[in-house]
């Protein structure tokens, strides 16, 4: 297990479509992120999951948008009915909850590009 | 709710030479972590130093180094000998520690620091 793995790396779609992005945690963290990265700005908070229970959702996520992490492992990130607002960079991270000075480091994934047409 | 605030859009500097990213933060929370992040273009965000707010003493990795001003709520990043493989946008992030656990990251709008040869 080399990292954090996100897939596609780039999507691009037409606006009303359905998206899904998946992304693959390091094996042992507990804690995985959604971040949404827009061009010119620093990642923003989306959601973030210990084990399968989903903690904490920003506002950002309007519901058009579900996360989801079935059996605290892989998670995806699906919107529905893309808006050309929803193009951006999402960026997938993960880390251990508790314990250990590496606790509080968050790995990241390469992210995956959305472009809504 | 905390804010970060990364005043210089863009920054370039000489190969060999000194430069410092400047980062301040708003927060009321008395535990919490300040973080560095590099993201080199297309490529995935690494971690490049974080600091404990409960420590005194500037963490240092390398060539790598912070200032940090808890009173000011400043957190400056100094790379002393740059390299070209310095050349990236460097984003400063703020996270609050909870109960013993992490949380979510607070990043600034980054600055984009180009290395010259």
């Amino acid at each position: 297990d080399t990292g954090v793995s996100q897939d596609p790396r780039h999507k691009i779609t037409k606006r009303g479509q359905n998206v899904t992005f998946r992304c693959d945690p390091i094996s042992e963290h507990n804690r995985l992120y959604w971040y949404r990265q827009t061009l010119g700005q620093g990642p923003e908070f989306l959601t973030y999951f210990q084990n399968e229970a989903q903690l904490e959702k920003s506002r950002l996520l309007s519901d058009r948008f579900s996360a989801e992490r079935p059996k605290g492992s892989f998670s995806t990130l699906e919107i529905q009915r893309t808006e050309q607002g929803d193009s951006a960079m999402y960026l997938c991270a993960s880390s251990l909850g508790t314990g250990g000075r590496s606790n509080n480091e968050q790995f990241f994934g390469p992210g995956t590009r959305l472009t809504v047409l | 709710a905390q804010t970060v605030t990364q005043s210089q859009p863009e920054m370039s500097v000489q190969e060999a030479e000194t430069v410092t990213l400047s980062c301040t933060y708003d927060t009321s929370e008395s535990n919490y972590y300040l973080f560095w992040y590099k993201q080199p273009p297309s490529r995935q965000m690494i971690l490049v130093i974080r600091q404990e707010a409960y420590k005194q003493q500037n963490a240092t990795e390398n060539r790598f180094s912070v200032n940090f001003q808890k009173a000011a709520k400043s957190f400056s990043l100094k790379i002393s000998d740059s390299q070209l493989g310095d050349t990236a946008m460097y984003f400063c992030a703020f996270m609050k520690h909870v109960g013993g656990s992490n949380y979510k990251l607070t990043f600034g709008k980054g600055t984009l620091l180009t290395v010259n040869p």
